[in-house]
């Protein structure tokens, strides 16, 4: 089963952007689309988009179309999320996770990153 | 608001059977299959049920799902302490192009 390592906490102003990573390890990462969601505190679960293993193919919620960039470098097994024009509202956790496995039904997740945007 | 609808709470004691709603449209649970994770705080979704009903392995069996047209339901039995967490339902929806999530209901083991 693929583990997921995501990178650490980020503080951002208002207006910039930040760039999460979500490393891979063990083995098939390259057999799954990655999926991002965040979560404001106490809030619920937000899908933001999902990559597949190519880069070839991305799909965005409508809410964040024309912010938000996904992409994977599969050399290094690594998924990007990058989300722009930073404001409050956009501070949560923030997770990556794999397509559930038509076989076994596993998917994994990340252990999130804390973006908070303050000025 | 969410896409899906979920009750906020619900709630049991040790060893009853508790059973969570989530209810959807036509371009959503009518249409895909509906997923089910259980979230305890601090910590990353679980993956519960997947394709309505199936359970990955080492989901304990007390956990079920199902799904009636536009509806779906996730049942646990037996309900213990370690039940008390946040579920969420969540499906593909053809409208929006994406996955939508339940707003989430908080259980709680009395």
């Amino acid at each position: 089963q693929v583990q997921l390592v995501q990178s650490g906490a980020e503080v951002k102003k208002p207006g910039a952007s930040v760039k999460v990573s979500c490393k891979a390890s063990g083995s098939s990462f390259n057999n799954y689309d990655i999926n991002w969601v965040r979560q404001a505190t106490g809030q619920g679960l937000e899908w933001m988009g999902w990559v597949s293993p190519n880069s070839d193919h991305t799909g965005y919620a409508q809410k964040f179309q024309g912010r938000v960039t996904m992409t994977r470098d599969t050399s290094v097994n690594t998924a990007y999320m990058e989300l722009s024009s930073l404001r409050s509202e956009d501070t949560a956790v923030y997770y990556c996770a794999t397509s559930v496995d038509v076989l076994t039904g596993h998917d994994s997740w990340g252990q999130g990153t804390l973006v908070t945007v303050s000025s | 608001q969410s896409v899906l609808t979920q009750p906020p709470s619900a709630s049991g004691t040790p060893g009853q059977r508790v059973t969570i709603s989530c209810s959807g449209s036509s371009s959503n649970i009518g249409s895909n299959n509906v997923y089910w994770y259980q979230q305890l705080p601090g910590t990353a979704p679980k993956l519960l049920i997947y394709r309505n009903d199936e359970r990955p392995s080492g989901v304990p069996d007390r956990f079920s799902g199902s799904k009636s047209g536009t509806s779906a339901s996730l049942a646990i039995s037996g309900l213990r302490s370690e039940d008390e967490a946040d579920y969420y339902c969540a499906a593909w929806d053809d409208s929006l192009s994406g996955r939508v999530f339940g707003g989430g209901t908080k259980l709680t083991v009395l």
